[in-house]
């Protein structure tokens, strides 16, 4: 089975950076999402780590540490449209399933 | 490009009724993939079809049961409803086999069972 933790609120100031981090424990390992929700909508794709390291993408930058099954989701010059819950999904894959495992999400305020 | 279209927006029903959902995935992705998302929870994974064909099912009662027709479009079908069935119901599609298979995911189905 799988276990993805992330922490379920954070608060910050709109300018500021924040990292969300997500752990998890698998019997295998095949890649690491995250994807942004807003309220009411459809999540929407952020980032893919299947290597180590840092993945950036303008304000958004993810990292993956497989030997530790730790990634974090960092947002930097925080903006209001920021507000919104972040998926952190993995991918064990041991037969091809493609089938990633969400965890609850972390529900990011963004405050002036 | 279209994205990933579902029906009906909301859905109202009681308990014990049968409740049908519809997807349709980005044109030429053949995967479909269907989630629950609870008040409070995650996603949990409910069906994956690609090619017509069921691939995988998550860990729920066999009245949920679904399709995937030639166009590649989905059905999900929720038999005997319970309360606990409400719910919102992403469907999401993608191109199986290619790098990271990022899944898109439609606007969703608002399903309440009173």
């Amino acid at each position: 089975g799988q276990n993805i933790d992330q922490p379920t609120e954070m608060t910050a100031t709109e300018g500021a950076i924040v990292q969300i981090n997500c752990t998890y424990q698998t019997s295998g390992f095949n890649g690491l999402f995250w994807y942004q929700q807003h309220a009411g909508e459809a999540p929407t794709f952020l980032s893919y780590n299947v290597l180590d390291g840092l993945e950036e993408k303008g304000r958004f930058s993810s990292f993956l540490s497989r030997s530790k099954g730790y990634s974090y989701l960092l947002l930097k010059e925080l903006q209001m449209k920021d507000s919104a819950s972040y998926l952190c999904a993995v991918r064990d894959d041991p037969g091809g399933s493609y089938i990633p495992t969400f965890g609850r999400g972390t529900s990011l305020i963004v405050h002036p | 490009e279209a994205g990933v279209t579902q029906s009906p927006t909301h859905l109202i029903k009681t308990r014990g009724q049968q409740a049908t959902l519809r997807c349709s995935p980005i044109s030429g992705h053949t995967s479909v993939y269907w989630y629950q998302q609870a008040l409070g929870l995650g996603l949990q994974f409910l069906l994956w079809y690609d090619e017509g064909e069921e691939r995988n099912r998550g860990n729920f009662p066999p009245r949920f049961s679904g399709r995937q027709f030639p166009n590649y479009s989905s059905e999900l079908n929720v038999n005997a409803l319970e309360l606990e069935d409400s719910a919102l119901y992403l469907c999401a599609s993608s191109l199986v086999g290619t790098g990271g298979n990022e899944q898109f995911f439609g606007p969703g189905t608002r399903l309440t069972v009173l």
